[in-house]
């Protein structure tokens, strides 16, 4: 059981450059989360995706796209990377029946140059 | 929209005192709160929550925490600090599944 799994855990961009961020998780969790961490600012929320074939914006999602290709994968995509967008990005997932509690993987910490 | 606040950004003890680490929050409804540690190039990881019920809650490695609904306050405490407490622990709150609010963290370091 290897809970939520994101690829790859560094990556550099250069302005303008696209790419996707992978997240899989093995719970069966319904909801599907995508946050940046940036110091001083906690966690903040990009995109959620509530159920298979559902998504919806956050906190903070201009220059995001998202894809629930199925229930395990939810892929970050950022068309044009921009320096603003560097930080790590961190997925999460929650059962969605019970407490809210959400299970958080490793991160992915992503420059743009 | 809820929010929370942490008190502190930076907290520093000596290995064998005690712990504490401030959280307030604001919500419109009855909350379920929640305290998560992340250590260095690591994700976040759950210590306790609060749904209902019990107001102090006991978590993982040794911390608890009281839900202070007068003070509006979720307050972290450990009653001796380990130099493996040494990371960043995170406050959030949550009214519904799909709106959780961090707080900015606070980075507890733990001296010998």
């Amino acid at each position: 059981n290897a809970g939520v799994t994101q690829t790859p855990k560094f990556q550099v961009l250069k302005t303008g450059q696209s790419m996707t961020l992978q997240c899989a998780q093995d719970m069966n969790h319904n909801s599907m989360y995508w946050y940046r961490q940036d110091p001083g600012m906690g966690l903040r929320l990009i995109y959620y995706s509530a159920s298979e074939g559902t998504t919806d914006k956050g906190e903070v999602p201009n220059g995001y796209n998202v894809s629930r290709l199925n229930k395990r994968e939810f892929s970050l995509r950022l068309e044009s990377a921009a320096p603003s967008q560097t930080s790590v990005y961190f997925c999460a997932s929650t059962e969605a029946k019970h407490s809210y509690e959400q299970y958080f993987g490793p991160g992915t910490r992503l420059t743009v140059t | 929209a809820q929010s929370v606040t942490q008190l502190g950004s930076h907290v520093s003890v000596s290995e064998g005192a005690l712990v504490l680490l401030r959280c307030n929050y604001s919500s419109s409804v009855p909350p379920y709160l929640f305290w998560y540690v992340q250590y260095p190039n690591q994700g976040l990881q759950l210590l306790l929550k609060y749904t209902t019920g019990a107001t102090l809650v006991k978590g993982i490695n040794g911390f608890e925490a009281e839900f202070k609904k007068s003070e509006t306050s979720f307050h972290l405490t450990k009653p001796s600090a380990h130099m493996s407490d040494a990371a960043e622990y995170f406050c959030a709150v949550s009214i519904n599944n799909n709106d959780m609010r961090f707080g900015a963290g606070t980075r507890l370091t733990v001296k010998p």
